[in-house]
Order: structure tokens, then C-alpha cells, then sequence
């Protein structure tokens, strides 16, 4: 079965800065590639998802690239606001999103002022 | 708009009893899943249903775990007899055909 490893898993930044996190995934057959911000307490939320059909999509400050030939894909948030304090999820999934998504174990960021 | 609604928001209870959590997902979606969360496993996948249909329950981790989705508006996670491992919050999601994933808020479970 497909396997997410991510890293890292704890991750501080100054407000401002830019974070990056990076997940690589085992199965060369996954097409859709969503991430999730959970803040403490509160359910997963989807804020940016890419198909294997597109290298990088980008929605005001968050990006995503995806490189299929190595097998990983990244999370870039530019301009780090302390709301964006909160535990990001990867996921990998065959045959679009309803079929399985496995997920990666998580990055905690930490945006200080 | 209603989301994925799950109950009970919190269940606290001892060894041994019987645990039902309850889901409703948004009206429309034709797939539904089950996690599980815990710090040390992670967001895991149990079971997922399409058009009510399970279709994939190889993340249960045992029998005594169980899952229905009687018809499209309401699906039911069972725990007989619940174990304290058994403790995690359990999130319920539903999608339709190739659109993103949505997650209701969770039931915390604890078992004593």
C-alpha cells in the first residue's frame, strides 16, 4: 500500500519568514495530493490539493509543488502570520479523492513574532 | 450549509461497554470515511463507504470494531467491547466523485 513519510515534524519560523514542508509518497500510481491545516482541537481542513497533472498550484500565500519523477510534493507558505500556527497534513490518494487517502504523520508549525 | 455532523462531540465511558459513533455527512456526498487519530499512530484510515457500499475496511483493527452505513444520510462506527487503546478522536469525512474530502469535527473518545 502506499506509504507518506513527511518532514519535518516540528517546524518554527519568525512571522514573515517563509516555512516549507516536504513529503515524498511510495506509490507511483497516486494522482491527487491534498494538505490539511488542523489547529488544536479542530477538525483537519483542506487548504490546497494538487493532481499529478500539474506541477505547482498556488492560491494567494500557499503553493504547492509536486514532483512525480522523484515522488514528493511540498507545502510552501510565504509570509507567515501567527494564524497560520497549526499541525499540516499530507496526503497521497489513487483514483482521486474517493479512494484512499494516506496520510503523513504531520509538521507542527510555529509562527513567532 | 451543514458540514459532516458527528455525535456525540465527547464519550467518556468504561472497558467493556459498547461505543456507537454517529455520522451524517453532507447531503450529496457519495463517499464517506472513518479515521482514527491518535498522537502516536498518527490520522489512519478505517473503513470507507461508496454510495453506502464499504469498500475498503482494511484499516479496522479488529472485530471488534464495526461500521454501517444503512443509506446515505447517516452512517454508524461500533467499538464491542471497547478496550482504553480504543481511546482517540474519530473523524468522520465525506467527499462526491473526485472532489476534496470534508471533515466533521470529531467524537473524542475515551474509554476508562
Amino acid at each position: 500500500g502506499e506509504n507518506v513519510e513527511q518532514h519535518p515534524s516540528t517546524l518554527s519560523v519568525q512571522e514573515g519568514d517563509s516555512a516549507v514542508i516536504k513529503c515524498t509518497y511510495s506509490d507511483s500510481a497516486s494522482n491527487y495530493f491534498p494538505w490539511y491545516k488542523q489547529e488544536l482541537g479542530k477538525r483537519p481542513q483542506l487548504i490546497i490539493d494538487i493532481r499529478s497533472n500539474v506541477g505547482e498550484k498556488k492560491d494567494q500565500r500557499i503553493a504547492v509543488t509536486l514532483n512525480k519523477t522523484a515522488k514528493h510534493f511540498s507545502l510552501h507558505i510565504t509570509e507567515t502570520q501567527p494564524e497560520d500556527s497549526a499541525v499540516y497534513f499530507c496526503a497521497a490518494s489513487e483514483a482521486g479523492t474517493a479512494s484512499k487517502l494516506t496520510f503523513g504523520t504531520g509538521t507542527r508549525l510555529q509562527v513567532t513574532l | 450549509d451543514a458540514g459532516v455532523i458527528q455525535s456525540p462531540r465527547h464519550e467518556v465511558t468504561e472497558m467493556g461497554q459498547e461505543v456507537t459513533l454517529r455520522c451524517k455527512p453532507i447531503s450529496g456526498h457519495n463517499s464517506l470515511f472513518w479515521y482514527r487519530q491518535t498522537m502516536m499512530r498518527g490520522l489512519e484510515l478505517l473503513i470507507y463507504f461508496n454510495n453506502n457500499v464499504p469498500i475498503d475496511d482494511s484499516g479496522m483493527p479488529e472485530d471488534r470494531f464495526s461500521a454501517k452505513m444503512p443509506n446515505a444520510s447517516f452512517s454508524t462506527l461500533k467499538i464491542q467491547p471497547s478496550e482504553p487503546r480504543d481511546s482517540a478522536v474519530y473523524f468522520c469525512a465525506s467527499s462526491f466523485s473526485n472532489q476534496p474530502q470534508h471533515f466533521g469535527d470529531g467524537t473524542r473518545l475515551s474509554i476508562l
